[in-house]
């Protein structure tokens, strides 16, 4: 089945410095994929997708690339703020917008940055 | 303010109680779904419905039922609670055709 699996946290970082949440996903057929966002005690929020090879998805300084040749689809920001501590959920669904429509998620990284 | 909104907030059951978990989104979507969450599990899928009038199972279904009651609302039971149930529970819905979720603000849930 399905899978995706993100690296382990939690991540410290200082303000302004470079974030990378790694994620990798299987799946049986050709995903679209998303990073999503969980701000403490909320629920999650999508922050950006991507749903085919090479498509860069993008939103609030955040960016991650859909590369099919490594499975993959890494979080970057050139420089974090506090207001980016949060958990972050990598997430995949094999089908497009329509009725059986799922999401699979891995574990969340747990993001703190310090001032 | 628009969106999913999910009743209670905070729940403590004793062992074999049972109760329902409210759902509700005024966006008019379609899909609705309910995922638990759990330290170092992520989000698992336990139940969703695809369209008003159909349900199915999902990752971790077992001891769980579900009620899409109208195309507003989408209800989670626990017919008889255990304390594995012990977790967040989130409700979350679906435009056809739009890859985002809209979540609720969950429901910590702690089965003693």
């Amino acid at each position: 089945g399905d899978s995706v699996t993100q690296m382990e946290g939690p991540v410290t970082l200082s303000e302004e410095a470079f974030l990378t949440i790694n994620c990798t996903y299987t799946a049986t057929g050709y995903p679209s994929l998303f990073w999503y966002v969980q701000y403490p005690g909320e629920g999650l929020q999508l922050l950006l997708k991507a749903t085919k090879a090479d498509d860069k998805g993008s939103n609030k300084g955040f960016e991650a690339t859909y590369r099919k040749e490594t499975t993959s689809f890494h979080l970057e920001k050139g420089s974090v703020q506090v207001s980016d501590s949060a958990v972050y959920f990598c997430a995949l669904s094999e089908d497009g917008g329509g009725s059986n429509y799922k999401l699979t998620f891995g574990k969340g990284t747990l993001l703190t940055v310090n001032p | 303010n628009a969106g999913v909104t999910q009743t209670p907030k905070f729940q403590v059951l004793k062992t074999g109680q049972s109760m329902t978990l409210q759902c509700a989104q005024d966006m008019n979507h379609n899909s609705m779904y309910w995922y638990r969450q759990d330290p170092g599990m992520g989000l698992r899928l336990i139940y969703y419905s695809a369209s008003e009038g159909t349900t199915d199972k999902g990752e971790v279904p077992n001891g769980y039922n579900v009620s899409r009651l109208n195309k507003r609302e989408f209800s989670l039971r626990l017919e008889s609670a255990a304390p594995s149930q012990t977790s967040v529970y989130f409700c979350a819905s679906r435009r056809q055709g739009d890859y985002g979720y809209t979540f609720g603000s969950g429901t910590r849930l702690t089965v003693v």
